[in-house]
């Protein structure tokens, strides 16, 4: 079976809103996590990602939180905004060199005006 | 652009039909991935190339087979589908130096559809 999940598979926000997007894993050896970001007809793009030796990182309007001790990862994004509206899915990468991610299902986030 | 690109971008095709996905990345990486997305799945991987070679052959059914003639193109070969294929093809492509940062970079996929 898959070892990184989400939480909610649709989540509505209203436009200007704070998004909060969960992700479990369960492999207790992953160094590295990214957040993707894919829109209707594209593929996913990389948003933000972290390593496990960190809990926090941001970027622009977004921010990704990391508690390993409850293997939960989290996407926050700022002051939503309708292009904001996508699929985003949580990917990990064990330990050990290689590249090999494992993707979640993803969720999907729509921006209401 | 994210500088993979994929082609067709749509394919429609008969279950007795050969077609082909073809990849392009023009990022310098090494390492290059299909991927299968199929309505409400996560991304499963199909099969992984670095440095030309196969790595990885995510037991995926001999009707999709795939070539790696250099570091910078990837293909899948199709023939026999079934419609259960219908799905997103996506191909990736990264560093390939396992140290992963910023991981995958996508093309857009092809939209495939077997009738």
């Amino acid at each position: 079976g898959e070892s990184v999940g989400l939480h909610l598979p649709t989540l509505s926000v209203q436009e200007g809103d704070n998004s909060i997007i969960n992700c479990a894993y369960s492999n207790s050896a992953s160094d590295y996590f990214i957040w993707y970001k894919q829109e209707s007809g594209k593929g996913p793009q990389f948003i933000i990602d972290i390593r496990s030796n960190m809990d926090k990182r941001q970027g622009q309007r977004v921010t990704v939180l990391l508690n390993k001790t409850v293997k939960h990862l989290s996407l926050q994004i700022a002051a939503t905004q309708p292009g904001d509206s996508a699929v985003y899915f949580c990917a990990e990468r064990a330990q050990g060199g290689s590249e090999k991610l494992v993707f979640g299902k993803g969720t999907k986030l729509t921006v209401n005006p | 652009e994210t500088g993979v690109t994929q082609t067709p971008r749509h394919l429609v095709m008969g279950m007795t039909n050969k077609k082909s996905l073809k990849c392009e990345q023009h990022l310098g990486h090494n390492a290059m991935y299909w991927y299968k997305q199929s309505a409400k799945k996560p991304l499963e991987l199909m099969f992984v190339y670095n440095f030309k070679e196969q790595t990885e052959n995510n037991s995926v059914p001999s009707r999709f087979s795939p070539e790696c003639p250099n570091s910078s193109h990837l293909f899948l070969h199709l023939h026999t589908l079934q419609p259960e294929d219908s799905a997103l093809y996506l191909c990736a492509s990264s560093q390939g130096s396992g140290t992963g940062e910023g991981g995958y970079t996508f093309g857009s996929g092809t939209r495939l559809t077997v009738v």
